[in-house]
């Protein structure tokens, strides 16, 4: 089974701040791994997909990488906003259990006005 | 708007009672799985069905059952509800394999007292 594991569990920056969150897995053999945020009492909301073949994705001040060979994701968000508080679940997809996601625990971020 | 529907979002059983959560989606996706998601322990896969007509156990599958009524619906049944079972359930849908996101509903928060 894929395990994925996120550090740190917590943050918290100033806002304005540049700031990186970290996920390994176990598994180099791995198909998608993808981003998603949840806030407080809510569901799961996408932020990027990145497919086997592809390195990076970007959307607006959000970018995230892929490195295979050392099981590694990082998740980069740039000029942070009080907004962007929530938890950042990694999630990494291999063959196994119907392709279903294996998920880390999640880092919760909190930027301060 | 396209994606996951669950009903019901809350619900509150008595230890033994049984209940179903249900859910829908209609991007006509042939994946659908169901997580549930506990403090400090992550979100866990329950069971998944890879394509219409088949289901498969998760990770933690005892005390909970399913039923893949058609390619848009799964549903999610606990014949005897256990206070263990206290979490927030998600259901969600892919296409599966390599190049594909996930799409989550936004959740039921079941309580077992």
């Amino acid at each position: 089974k894929q395990e994925v594991t996120q550090i740190p569990a917590a943050l918290s920056v100033p806002e304005g701040e540049n700031l990186v969150l970290n996920c390994s897995f176990t598994d180099s053999a791995i198909y998608n791994l993808q981003w998603f945020r949840q806030d407080p009492g809510k569901g799961l909301t996408s932020l990027l997909l990145i497919q086997s073949s592809q390195r990076e994705q970007t959307s607006g001040r959000l970018n995230a990488s892929l490195d295979k060979s050392s099981g590694r994701s990082t998740l980069y968000i740039a000029a942070s906003q009080p907004g962007d508080s929530a938890t950042y679940l990694c999630a990494g997809q291999d063959s196994n259990s119907g392709y279903a996601l294996n998920f880390g625990k999640g880092t919760s971020l909190l930027v301060t006005p | 708007n396209a994606g996951v529907t669950q009903t019901p979002k809350f619900q509150v059983l008595k230890t033994g009672q049984s209940m179903t959560l249900q859910c829908a989606q209609d991007m006509n996706h042939n994946s659908m799985y169901w997580y549930r998601q506990d403090p400090g322990m992550g979100l866990r896969l329950i069971y998944y069905s890879a394509s219409e007509g088949t289901t498969d156990k998760g990770e933690v599958p005892n005390g909970y059952n399913v039923s893949r009524l058609n390619k848009r619906e799964f549903s999610l049944r606990l014949e005897s509800a256990a206070p263990s079972q206290t979490s927030v359930y998600f259901c969600a849908s892919s296409e599966a394999g390599d190049g594909y996101g996930y799409t989550f509903g936004s959740g039921t928060r079941l309580t077992v007292v």
